[in-house]
């Protein structure tokens, strides 16, 4: 049963900072991950997908990356702001399957 | 990207009673999915709506309490049946995009509060 863990569960760090979160999956078996931020009481929005053959996917400031074998992912976010404030969500959806598992989650604070 | 709007986005409703939430995307897709996301939880799936079929639920989460309605291709509800205080929760949809990537996208919530 795949699992899908994300350290630290929370973060806050100065503006400008680089930061990296973290996820970890159970079953290396996957389609693919997808990282989503969401903002207190709303919906989840897509940042970045990497299919299970890629190893990295960039958007702007965000750079993810996956090593599949060991079963983790991690989203690197660089000269962070206080607007990067959110909670961030990773999901992995395994192969044969179009369910998608979720993280627990990491609850990021920039301060400015 | 999918564009999916949901209504209502919020509701407070008694113990006892149940609510229907609608979800629309504003092109065809073959699955629709329903989440639950508890207070400081994460998302949990509560099953998988395809259209012109029965929907598919996960473990933990039944049809009499959960009935789930596809009638086409860009539209399905979720009715939270016999509500109590422990439904309250965010009820997320989401739907793949059409193409090879099939990323994710999701609707903005309904936050229910169950009294």
């Amino acid at each position: 049963k795949q699992e899908v863990t994300q350290i630290p569960a929370a973060l806050s760090v100065p503006e400008g900072e680089n930061l990296v979160l973290n996820c970890s999956f159970t079953d290396s078996a996957i389609y693919n991950l997808q990282w989503f931020r969401q903002d207190p009481g709303k919906g989840l929005t897509s940042l970045l997908l990497i299919q299970s053959s890629q190893r990295e996917q960039t958007s702007g400031r965000l750079n993810a990356s996956l090593d599949k074998s060991s079963g983790r992912s991690t989203l690197y976010i660089a000269a962070s702001q206080p607007g990067d404030s959110a909670t961030y969500l990773c999901a992995v959806r395994n192969s044969g399957t179009y369910k998608y598992i979720f993280g627990t989650g990491t609850r990021l604070k920039v301060l400015a | 990207s999918a564009v999916i709007s949901q209504k209502p986005s919020r509701d407070i409703c008694q113990r006892g009673t149940s609510l229907t939430i609608q979800c629309q995307v504003d092109s065809q897709v073959t699955m629709m999915f329903w989440y639950r996301q508890q207070p400081g939880q994460s998302l949990t799936l509560i099953a998988t709506a395809n259209q012109g079929s029965e929907a598919t639920y996960e473990s933990g989460f039944v049809i009499d309490k959960f009935p789930i309605s596809r009638p086409n291709l860009t539209f399905s509800t979720l009715t939270v049946s016999n509500m109590s205080p422990e439904d309250s929760s965010i009820y997320l949809c989401s739907a793949p995009r059409g193409d090879s990537n099939n990323e994710q996208f999701f609707g903005p919530g309904t936050r229910l509060t169950v009294l």
